[in-house]
């Protein structure tokens, strides 16, 4: 166990849906991050926050956003969904920035089917 | 840019060892990362280097070469429960980020 908690862990919803994913950080961790990962496909950045704060932006749609709240769990909202988006979201978090070779620890998971 | 390259897939036999390589050429480098991946779960820590030089942790050892972009990942002893996707990450500092791009990943087949 991580120490990273994320919810829901399955969700099937149909096109056009919106979702919302949650995710608590480790205990202490101020940096959240969002992965997608699809079939057969890697590890795709989404989006970083650092204490509340947008601090790195990926290959993220204009159709997903994300914030991180004051008491540092995160969310991501993901809207006008297509089948294309149907994948694995994992939500990672670490300690802090600057900090060399501190780790990202991720989550389970949450697993989102899109029909 | 950002470019990271792992073989896709290796066969190796229960008690052996497997090397398995990773070339970056990336616009940063805080480091290199290795994650284990069994399928639909989550990614877990394996190793990380930003010196030149061979780390080792029980049976998994990784090696860096930062003026190669070159990395590899050693499993000793191999055991059926290795059988997993391995993926290599670099963490970026461009900016105020410490982000892991991410590899796409090599898939392990451990056979008896």
């Amino acid at each position: 166990d991580s120490g990273v908690t994320q919810t829901p862990k399955h969700l099937i919803t149909a096109t056009g849906q919106r979702v919302t994913l949650r995710c608590s950080p480790r205990s202490g961790d101020l940096s959240v991050y969002w992965y997608q990962q699809s079939l057969d496909q890697g590890l795709q950045f989404l989006i970083q926050y650092y204490n509340g704060e947008e601090r790195a932006k990926g290959n993220i749609l204009e159709r997903f956003s994300a914030q991180q709240f004051p008491d540092l769990h995160s969310e991501l909202n993901l809207s006008s969904l297509e089948l294309g988006d149907s994948a694995l979201y994992f939500c990672a978090s670490s300690v802090d920035i600057g900090v060399s070779g501190n780790t990202i620890y991720f989550g389970e998971g949450s697993w989102l089917t899109v029909v | 840019g950002q470019n990271i390259d792992q073989p896709t897939e290796m066969t190796a036999t229960e008690g052996a060892i497997v090397q398995i390589n990773c070339t970056y050429q990336t616009s940063g480098f805080n480091g290199l990362f290795w994650y284990q991946q069994h399928a639909g779960e989550a990614p877990t820590f394996l190793s990380y280097n930003v010196l030149d030089g061979l780390e080792e942790k029980g049976r998994f050892s990784s090696f860096l070469s930062r003026s190669k972009g070159y990395s590899y990942l050693l499993l000793k002893e191999l055991q059926m429960k290795d059988s997993a996707s391995y993926l290599c990450a670099v963490r970026d500092q461009g900016g105020a980020t410490n982000k892991l791009i991410f590899g796409t990943g090599t898939l392990l087949a451990v056979q008896p």
